[in-house]
Parts: C-alpha cells; structure tokens; sequence
C-alpha cells in the first residue's frame, strides 16, 4: 500500500523552529519528486515546497523562501521539511505529497500534520 | 502566480441530482505541445487530507466513481457529479500545475439538500 506518514508537528512559539519528517512506503520514493501542502484549518490548501527525486532542486513558494529547507532521504525514504523563523501565518497542517509521474498533480497525500505557531 | 476561482463558494443539491462546480484560471493553462490542460479536481471529506479525483482536466484516477466527471478547456473548467450519494459530501478543490507555484481554488463546498 502506498502510503505517506507526517511527524513532527506541533506548538511553538514565535520565531522557532520546527522539522518535519514524512515516511514514505509502498513505491519507489527515491523515482519520485515530492511536495509539502499546507492547510490553515478551514481554509484553503498552499502549496509551500517541492524537491526533485535526487534531491538538487529545492522550490519554495515566495511565502517560505529562505525560512523553510526541504529535504530528502532517499536511503531512508523520508522527507524533510526544516522550518525556522516560525510566524502565526505559518499555523496550519501540511501534507506532504507524492506527485504524478513527472507532473505536479498530487497522487497520495499523507494524513497531514499540525503546526501551531502561539506564544 | 495563476490565480484560481472557483464557483461557487457553496452548493447544496439533492440526493440523486447533478452538482456542477465551475474552476476559472488567471490564464490559459493548455500547453500546446501536447495539447493537454493542467488542471486538477480534489475531493476532501471533513478530518481528511485531500483525494485526488480527476488529472488533465478529465482523467480519472484509479477508482473513482464514474460519476465524477471532468471538462473545459483553456480557462474555464467543470466538475460534474451525476447522480449525487451521501458520501460526496466534502470540500471540493481544483488545482492549475502549469507553472510554479502550483495553485488551488479556494474550494466549494457541497451538501446535501
């Protein structure tokens, strides 16, 4: 079964710093580029990040850039999404997801998790 | 960035009838050479990640109901749901992956009547 695996949410405060990981199981991880969404509860979804399959090509929406470092583990067939300078803005669960092959439609999603940004 | 609008905010049908939600792109998201539009359709069910139901505008994904139907070109795109069941309830979302960012609608919601 494919299957996408979130940790490492939760609260901090403002201007710290969290990271992400995702697991990844059931398909070739290391074929594949990967994405992190994100979702302020209620409201819509952003695309925050994707890393191409060997792991050279980091993107980031204009939100995150310079904040946010994603990552991958191929050996260990994780993602990583490093979070520094934390903002209320940032408040919400991400996903991470696997693309179609070689296009940024979002095949599997993971069950997301929750980062609360709060003094 | 490709601004997505969606229509409308919230629709409430019948059980049994056709729900319509309308997605517009900011610009044309047809690529030419291949002649395919880059556009997406999700379904998220409350306390759920999103489902990806329909890729290239139209195409299904492996085993969604035949009842989820995508169309449109250029700009303008649809997703159709004939014969509406209980459990099509949820937030529905369409996505461009034309160009970075990708960018979603803000999301419809559909309920029951």
């Amino acid at each position: 079964e494919v299957q996408l695996v979130e940790s490492g949410g939760g609260l901090v405060q403002p201007g710290g710093s969290l990271r992400l990981s995702c697991a990844a199981s059931g398909f070739s991880f290391s074929s594949y580029w990967m994405h992190w969404v994100r979702q302020v509860p209620g409201k819509g979804l952003e695309w925050v990040s994707r890393i191409n399959s060997d792991g050279s090509s980091p993107t980031y929406a204009e939100s995150v850039k310079g904040r946010f470092t994603v990552s991958r583990d191929n050996a260990k067939d994780t993602l990583y999404l490093q979070m520094n300078s934390l903002g209320a803005d940032d408040t919400g669960v991400y996903y991470c997801t696997k693309e179609g092959w070689k296009y940024q439609y979002f095949e599997i999603w993971g069950r997301g998790t929750l980062v609360t940004v709060s003094s | 960035d490709i601004v997505m609008t969606q229509s409308p905010d919230s629709l409430a049908v019948s059980l049994g009838e056709r729900a319509t939600i309308n997605c517009k792109s900011s610009q044309n998201i047809v690529y030419s050479p291949n002649n395919k539009n880059y556009l997406a359709w999700y379904q998220q069910k409350p306390r759920q990640p999103p489902k990806l139901l329909i890729y290239w505008a139209s195409t299904r994904e492996s085993g969604v109901p035949d009842r989820f139907s995508g169309s449109g070109s250029g700009r303008d795109f649809t997703l159709t749901i004939s014969g509406l069941q209980a459990e099509d309830v949820a937030v529905y979302y369409c996505q461009q992956y034309y160009s970075t960012p990708v960018t979603f609608g803000q999301g419809t919601r559909l309920e029951i009547k």
